[in-house]
């Protein structure tokens, strides 16, 4: 039984362009979890999906960040525009239904995207 | 000022001796507490968890204790190997949340 994954592992990123960052969750997990760490900090919440829906996104920056989880394929992560400052890890979570506060999740090994 | 670039807490310890890491909490409101282990280029891995009608829980090796009055963890790991050389991270959830809510971090290293 694969964990979660995501690709791509390290993503480089000129100034300008576009990042998609994609996860695929345990098998039977419907839920996912969009993290985001900074060197030497903790993760902090980006945004919380289900299958076609987006459950919460209080943690998502207002401009250039959208997240998906569409009936099939993984979620991305998309982020416009990039600038410097979103160099950071990625970490994407999955729990199975039926966990209601999302905290039997299993992380991700991450995407580290380098803006230039 | 902003401070920029801060550092993680390090906590250095003898190979074989017991190392306790501490964490504080914000939220009254959480109720569910998780520590993570997170090594070099990896995402985090689950260690131990507590709800907060508990003050003590014991795993392998580790130990959390809750301190609800100060909003106080900690981790005890007993007999702590090279293989516990890690960043650890507790979190917090309250009810009705989806989301964790992560400390800072607190670097561990062993010594030989």
């Amino acid at each position: 039984n694969a964990g979660v994954m995501q690709n791509p592992r390290h993503l480089v990123r000129r100034r300008g362009q576009e990042a998609r960052l994609r996860c695929s969750p345990m098998k039977g997990h419907s839920h996912v979890y969009w993290y985001r760490q900074l060197p030497e900090e903790g993760l902090k919440f980006m945004v919380y999906l289900q299958k076609e829906n987006i459950i919460d996104e209080s943690g998502m920056p207002k401009e250039r960040f959208s997240a998906e989880f569409p009936k099939e394929g993984p979620s991305i992560l998309r982020i416009q525009q990039v600038v410097r400052g979103d160099s950071a890890a990625y970490f994407c979570a999955s729990s199975p239904p039926g966990t209601p506060r999302g905290t039997e999740a299993f992380f991700g090994q991450g995407t580290r995207l380098t803006v230039v | 000022g902003e401070s920029v670039g801060l550092h993680l807490p390090t906590l250095s310890v003898q190979e074989g001796d017991n190392s306790i890491i501490n964490c504080a909490y914000s939220n009254s409101a959480s109720d569910y507490f998780i520590w993570y282990k997170q090594e070099s280029g990896k995402g985090p891995q689950f260690i131990i968890d507590i709800r907060s009608n508990m003050d003590k829980r014991q795993g392998q090796r580790v130990t959390v204790l809750l301190n609800k009055t100060v909003k106080h963890l900690s981790l005890q790991i007993a007999a702590t190997q090279p293989g516990d050389s890690a960043v650890y991270f507790c979190a917090e959830n309250r009810q009705g949340a989806q989301k964790l809510v992560f400390g800072q971090g607190t670097r561990l290293t062993i010594n030989p």
